[in-house]
């Protein structure tokens, strides 16, 4: 089924340790971003991309990487993960083209960080 | 800077009555406007958009919205609530003046929790 795939589901870093949330769409769509979700800040843009090869800082992008070398994928890093960053991820992609400028989300990555 | 408000955290409504969820938006320019629901543990829906016409939005199970350009709203409604309805709703925008540029992200408000009782 066409859509926005993320892995994995759940995870459990300890602080320090490294990970990368990956994210994979099939809709060939140009756009793709990471959010974070917590409770009472609704969801709040890390990086996004507008093509391979062309990333950008959102609102809240210190701790985390991306890189974007094929349009299927945007991968997140997080580079020594923090308690902070104990969060739900989500993983969502738009055609910048056409007349449906909506965004597709993935099904989220819940991750904690102890 | 484009901003969303959706001014109550939460909506209690009883089935059959109708419902509504208010958001207030800010944007440079003409905005593009959504609606989306989350299910407990569950990824975003998209429900509805307004991209330019009537101002009158039918979308996704029942629920509608009325883009208010003078009072920059973009009110969700149902005219008859169900228990299932209950769950996450979150408004966004996106300035359509920047689509595709830096300004172009959907910024969302921090979501309005609907509990509908039986």
């Amino acid at each position: 089924n066409a859509g926005v795939t993320q892995t994995p589901k759940f995870q459990v870093l300890k602080t320090g340790q490294s990970m990368t949330l990956q994210c994979a769409q099939d809709m060939n769509h140009e756009y793709m971003s990471w959010y974070r979700q917590d409770p009472g800040m609704g969801l709040r843009l890390i990086h996004y991309s507008v093509g391979a090869g062309i990333t950008d800082q959102g609102e809240v992008p210190n701790g985390y990487n991306v890189s974007r070398s094929t349009t299927e994928d945007f991968p997140l890093r997080l580079l020594s993960a923090a308690p902070s960053q104990t969060s739900v991820y989500f993983c969502a992609s738009s055609s910048l083209r056409g007349t449906n400028y909506g965004y597709t989300f993935g099904s989220g990555t819940r991750l904690t960080v102890v | 800077a484009q901003s969303v408000a959706q001014p109550e955290d939460q909506v209690n409504v009883a089935e059959g009555n109708p419902l509504t969820v208010k958001c207030t938006y800010s944007v440079s320019g003409n905005p593009y406007l959504f609606w989306y629901v989350q299910y407990p543990n569950r990824g975003l829906q998209f429900l509805l958009k307004y991209i330019t016409g009537d101002n009158l939005v039918k979308g996704s199970y029942g629920f509608e919205a009325e883009f208010n350009k003078s009072q920059t709203s973009f009110h969700l409604k149902k005219p008859s609530a169900l228990v299932s309805d209950s769950a996450l709703y979150f408004c966004a925008v996106r300035d359509r003046m920047n689509y595709g540029g830096s300004q172009g992200n959907l910024i969302f408000g921090k979501g309005t929790k609907l509990s509908v009782k039986p």
